[in-house]
């Protein structure tokens, strides 16, 4: 089955610490992104991929990493530097369909808490 | 002014009832078109792509209008298990936009 796989689906994290999140797809997309969803609120784009080893920062990439060695991978770092870490975090990758970009294809989310 | 401007709702309807949702757009260089749906704390899942032509899967049907920059979804004879966030969401260059979605619940 194609799809995209997140990892893990709830973390929680001590203030001051790290963590990586994972995303893996099979979908052979070029294009992925990281957002970020808080309650009640839409999404907004950390950072996206459109080919191996090349990434451009979103709206909201203080605090944030990531890294694009394999066109199937995208983690991404929350690094202590962000302040209010604690959201929904969703991996998407996209295609195209017939010369225009096709549509957004989800993971299923990380739930990161901080304590 | 954002890229992407969605009525947030709620929307409550009884069962039965047809609901339409609009979403409107500010980039006349955008290219793809997109309606998700949102189920509480879980990830968007592709509802409809939406065409020039409008298109139409069962109870559903989406527009879109180029010349005013606003993309519609019509949902004919609600059913409960439509309650659900729906998201308006537009691929301009490399980026996709999204609207802040649209909550509809429906009443027994």
């Amino acid at each position: 089955d194609g799809g995209i796989t997140q990892s893990p689906k709830y973390l929680f994290r001590k203030e001051g610490q790290n963590v990586t999140l994972s995303c893996e797809q099979n979908l052979n997309h070029d294009a992925m992104y990281w957002y970020r969803q808080d309650p009640g609120q839409g999404l907004r784009l950390i950072y996206y991929s459109q080919i191996v080893n090349d990434f451009q920062k979103g709206d909201i990439a203080e605090g944030y990493s990531v890294s694009r060695e394999k066109k199937e991978s995208f983690p991404l770092t929350v690094t202590s530097a962000q302040k209010n870490p604690t959201a929904f975090y969703l991996c998407a990758s996209s295609g195209e369909r017939t010369g225009v970009p096709g549509e957004l294809f989800f993971g299923e989310g990380s739930r990161l808490t901080v304590l | 002014r954002k890229e992407v401007e969605q009525d947030p709702g709620p929307f409550n309807v009884p069962e039965g009832a047809t609901v339409a949702f609009n979403c409107t757009y500010s980039n006349s260089a955008s290219q793809s078109f997109f309606w998700y749906r949102q189920d509480c704390r879980k990830e968007p899942k592709l509802l409809m792509s939406v065409y020039s032509s409008g298109n139409e899967d069962g109870r559903f049907t989406a527009q879109l209008n180029r010349a005013s920059q606003y993309i519609s979804l019509l949902i004919r004879d609600s059913k409960l298990s439509d309650s659900a966030t729906y998201l308006c969401v537009v691929n301009t260059g490399n980026q996709f936009y999204f609207g802040t979605g649209t909550s509809l619940t429906v009443i027994p």
